[in-house]
């Protein structure tokens, strides 16, 4: 079992383009979530998913688009990136009755 | 909403020694979770503990081990017998219970620990 992967491990980007960051899991997990990292912030939650076709926005989702057309995929778009999203991204799964989550080894994104 | 406070940034321990990290958060919910992550340098978020706010005993995982006083809302992070490899982020986060409206993980700001040879 490969767990949860994230897709690319580094990216830079300019000002104004877009890309989407993969995040795919094959542990059959119904809850799926996006954090970003920043220095002295903690993990803050973007956006999730608590199974497929359905997503919720959290705390910092502005700037962020995601959809859930399977179990397995939960990707995460950036329409015009902006330097304010330079950041680490990282996915995370949880099976329900578990409470616990499992993380994948984050993005590190620049955007200059 | 709920909130998760670390207030210290940065600590450090001899090794072989004893560490305590400090949790305080805020909620309303009688019922939820809490745990505690390390990220070492490699980025990775590795769960060390977590406890049922429902359990009065205390979780402990080998050197882990937690002071869960509810009334209080505190949740702080003993390790025992500090190793080099303890060296890290630690994140205290809270979890609302399945059913309830649940929604991820609320992150402390972390504390950076350094176990010092």
């Amino acid at each position: 079992n490969a767990g949860v992967t994230q897709t690319p491990k580094f990216q830079v980007l300019k000002t104004g383009q877009s890309m989407t960051l993969q995040c795919a899991q094959d542990m059959n997990h119904e809850y799926m979530s996006w954090y970003r990292q920043d220095p002295g912030m903690g993990l803050r939650l973007i956006h999730y998913s608590v199974g497929a076709g359905i997503t919720d926005q959290g705390e910092v989702p502005n700037g962020y688009n995601v959809s859930r057309s399977t179990t397995e995929d939960f990707p995460l778009r950036l329409l015009s990136a902006a330097p304010s999203q330079t950041s680490v991204y990282f996915c995370a799964t949880q099976r329900g009755s578990y409470n616990e989550q499992f993380f994948g080894p984050g993005t590190r994104l620049t955007v200059l | 909403a709920q909130t998760v406070t670390q207030s210290q940034p940065e600590m450090s321990v001899q090794e072989a020694e004893t560490v305590t990290l400090s949790c305080t958060y805020d909620t309303s919910e009688n019922n939820y979770y809490l745990f505690w992550y390390k990220q070492p340098p490699s980025r990775q978020m590795i769960l060390v503990i977590r406890q049922e706010a429902y359990k009065q005993q205390n979780a402990t995982e080998n050197r882990f081990s937690v002071n869960f006083q509810k009334a209080a809302k505190s949740f702080s992070l003993k390790i025992s017998d500090s190793q080099l490899g303890d060296t890290a982020m630690y994140f205290c986060a809270f979890m609302k219970p399945q059913g309830t409206g649940n929604t991820p993980l609320v992150f402390g700001k972390g504390t950076r620990l350094s176990v010092i040879a």
